[in-house]
């Protein structure tokens, strides 16, 4: 099982949609949670930090749910720019500094 | 504010051949990753360094080393290049101890022919 596991992309939406993002993880002892942001051949960018009671930066909310072990990110609508690959980012507390990337979830807006 | 600089931006190497990647990192950022991104894959860390020593690895072979300088400054080194090591090689920066937010340069491309 892979430490960090994403919805398979890609997902075609169109502008104005609400689409949703799940990342599961193995860890348990994970700490800390984040999304990034990756265009097309260029370098990932954070999007946001994930935190345990939820939060929210605009049309963007992110979830996480311990129990389960799983993180969300819901884009409400959805605009033309929101078009790139979205990638799930853990921090395994018993792996130290190794910082763990989902393979990332493509998404599409289109007009 | 000087953000993650990469050098080269692309590189074109041949199997067998050595390759010195570098990176300066954001400014006020002490602590340097290195990542290795295959296409339509997430990046995978190769090393991080801090305080001039490795302070945690993945799961890559001795053939990546680096090293990091005084200035807080990076190298990524690769020998005996192959074929599969034809990938995007991000460096991203953070501060201190804690590994929180990671800020990434813009890469280095490397073709393994």
């Amino acid at each position: 099982r892979k430490e960090v596991e994403q919805d398979p992309g890609p997902f075609n939406v169109p502008e104005g949609a609400t689409v949703a993002f799940n990342c599961t993880y193995s860890n348990s002892a994970s700490q800390s949670f984040f999304w990034y942001r990756q265009d097309c051949r260029k370098e990932p960018k954070l999007l946001m930090s994930v935190y345990s009671s939820g939060n929210e930066d605009g049309r963007f909310t992110a979830q996480l749910n311990r129990a389960s072990q799983y993180i969300s990110l819901l884009i409400r609508d959805s605009k033309l720019s929101d078009s790139a690959t979205y990638l799930c980012v853990v921090n395994p507390l018993t792996g130290g500094f190794k910082t763990i990337f989902g393979a990332g979830t493509r998404l599409f807006v289109k007009a | 504010d000087a953000g993650v600089t990469q050098s080269p931006t692309h590189l074109i190497k041949t199997r067998g051949q050595q390759v010195t990647l570098r990176c300066s990192p954001k400014s006020g950022h002490d602590t340097v990753s290195w990542y290795q991104q295959a296409l339509g894959q997430g990046p995978q860390f190769i090393f991080q360094y801090y305080e001039e020593e490795e302070r945690q690895r993945g799961n890559f072979p001795d053939r990546f080393s680096g090293h990091q300088y005084p200035n807080y400054s990076s190298e990524l080194n690769v020998n005996a290049l192959l074929l599969g090591d034809s990938a995007l090689y991000l460096c991203a920066s953070s501060l201190g101890k804690v590994n929180e937010k990671l800020f990434f340069g813009s890469g280095t491309q490397l073709s393994v022919l």
